[in-house]
């Protein structure tokens, strides 16, 4: 099945940094999409980015299928950022995820 | 704004009972999913669903797991008989198409006696 690889796995970093996340992954994807899991568990849905460039926020994200990664940007960032952020990717009807980036934001 | 429902969320059972976790997935939506993380670990794909059929389904989703759409509007997983290493997160997801957006659920807190 298709791999997924996160990185990198920790970062911690001071209120207000920027940062970016990547995901590479083995194969062509039909879908791929950014969660981040907030300390209660919840998966929360940040972008759904089979392709191309979007932007929420303080949130970006790039993906280049015919490269086969894909890139979350978090800019200025806060507290409540903290929490892991999962890629997940799907080639056929069975999303598989990475391992995630464990973030950590200090005040 | 629409979202997908789980209950219970939490669950505590003993080994060997059987349990069903149960979802309403967002109502127009036709393609519904069952994932599941064990503490620290992974989200992993159990199995995908459309028109009342499994699509996919994953090497961890073997003979003891199903899944039923009983009525209009409720997903179901069934576990017959429960082991320790059951115990996890499970999360139900749903989406309007294929390959498409998938929006997930709270979770159901599995835990395995």
């Amino acid at each position: 099945g298709i791999q997924v690889e996160q990185s990198p796995p920790d970062l911690i970093l001071q209120e207000g940094a920027n940062s970016t996340l990547r995901c590479n992954f083995s194969d062509s994807v039909n879908n791929l999409q950014w969660f981040h899991q907030n300390p209660w568990g919840q998966l929360i849905n940040l972008f759904y980015i089979p392709s191309g460039t979007k932007q929420n926020g303080r949130l970006s994200a790039t993906t280049v299928a015919t490269e086969r990664y894909s890139l979350l940007y978090i800019s200025s960032s806060q507290t409540t950022d903290s929490g892991v952020y999962f890629c997940a990717v799907d080639n056929n009807n069975d999303m598989r995820f990475g391992a995630g980036t464990r973030l950590t934001v200090k005040p | 704004e629409p979202e997908v429902t789980q209950t219970p969320s939490h669950q505590v059972t003993q080994m060997g009972q059987e349990v069903i976790l149960r979802c309403v997935p967002i109502s127009n939506h036709l393609y519904f999913y069952w994932y599941r993380q064990i503490l620290g670990q992974k989200v992993e794909f159990l199995v995908s669903f459309y028109n009342n059929e499994i699509s996919e389904k994953s090497e961890i989703f073997d003979d003891q797991f199903s899944v039923e759409r009983p009525d209009g509007s409720n997903f179901t997983l069934k576990i017959r008989s429960t082991k320790l290493e059951d115990s996890a997160m499970y999360f139900c997801a749903s989406s309007e198409r294929d390959p498409y957006e998938q929006y997930f659920g709270p979770g159901t807190r599995l835990t395995v006696t």
